[in-house]
């Protein structure tokens, strides 16, 4: 238990649906991340969240909506997915300022399936 | 381009001996380096970190050594359990250069199997 949550764990979707991931951590880390892990890849980042505002998006598409509306939530909006899309998505929080080097703390991630 | 390459997909060692998992990367900016383990159905928690201003970090059976000029780091695991069983990531990030410092870049990964 790392102290970051995500829900689900599991999602199969349509290419049509509308659905949601949900993270939550309760560290008092003021960034917060989501990061894709696809088969034989590196963790990719997609979005960070610093102090509740964006301030990096890794060119991933408008199909992911990412959503930070306080310090301890972050969501990110999936519409119209691709099977490409399919993989795990991991998030991640970690506090900003100390005195040298920070760690991120991961959730479980959401092993994602877009039929 | 990746700036973080991990070249062994995987590595199997006996129980009780040494593993050494190996990592390499190409941004002089890089200066601070954590090891983090990946169990599967589990994301990856941290294991061990080093700054750019020491050569040799420790906790415990872990060791991790970075050598700046050759920009290459490994992490030495002794005596080696099969509960390490896991995916190990080598991560790396740009601290004192300002702007995302916190941005961790991975490598691939690499599975180590600990034989009983």
């Amino acid at each position: 238990e790392t102290g970051v949550t995500q829900t689900p764990r599991h999602l199969v979707m349509g290419m049509t649906n509308k659905k949601s991931l949900k993270c939550e951590q309760h560290l008092g880390h003021n960034a917060m991340y989501w990061y894709k892990q696809s088969a034989k890849k590196p963790l990719e980042l997609m979005f960070v969240y610093s102090l509740e505002e964006r301030v990096e998006n890794n060119s991933v598409p408008s199909r992911f909506s990412p959503e930070c509306p306080n310090s301890s939530h972050l969501f990110l909006h999936l519409h119209t997915l691709q099977p490409e899309d399919s993989a795990l998505y991991l998030c991640a929080s970690s506090p900003l300022f100390e005195a040298y080097g920070t760690e991120a703390f991961f959730g479980q991630g959401t092993r994602l399936t877009v039929v | 381009d990746q700036q973080v390459k991990q070249n062994s997909p995987s590595l199997s060692v006996q129980e009780g001996r040494i593993s050494i998992l190996n990592c390499d990367y190409t941004n002089s900016m890089f200066d601070y380096f954590l090891w983090y383990k990946k169990y599967p159905a589990e994301g990856p928690t941290f294991l061990i970190s080093i700054s750019s201003i020491k050569d040799k970090n420790e906790d415990g059976r872990f060791t991790v050594f970075l050598n700046k000029s050759a920009k290459h780091l490994s992490l030495h695991i002794v005596p080696s359990q099969p509960g390490d069983s896991a995916v190990y990531f080598c991560a790396a990030s740009a601290f004192n250069s300002g702007g995302s410092n916190y941005k961790l870049t991975f490598g691939k990964g690499t599975l180590l199997t600990v034989n009983p």
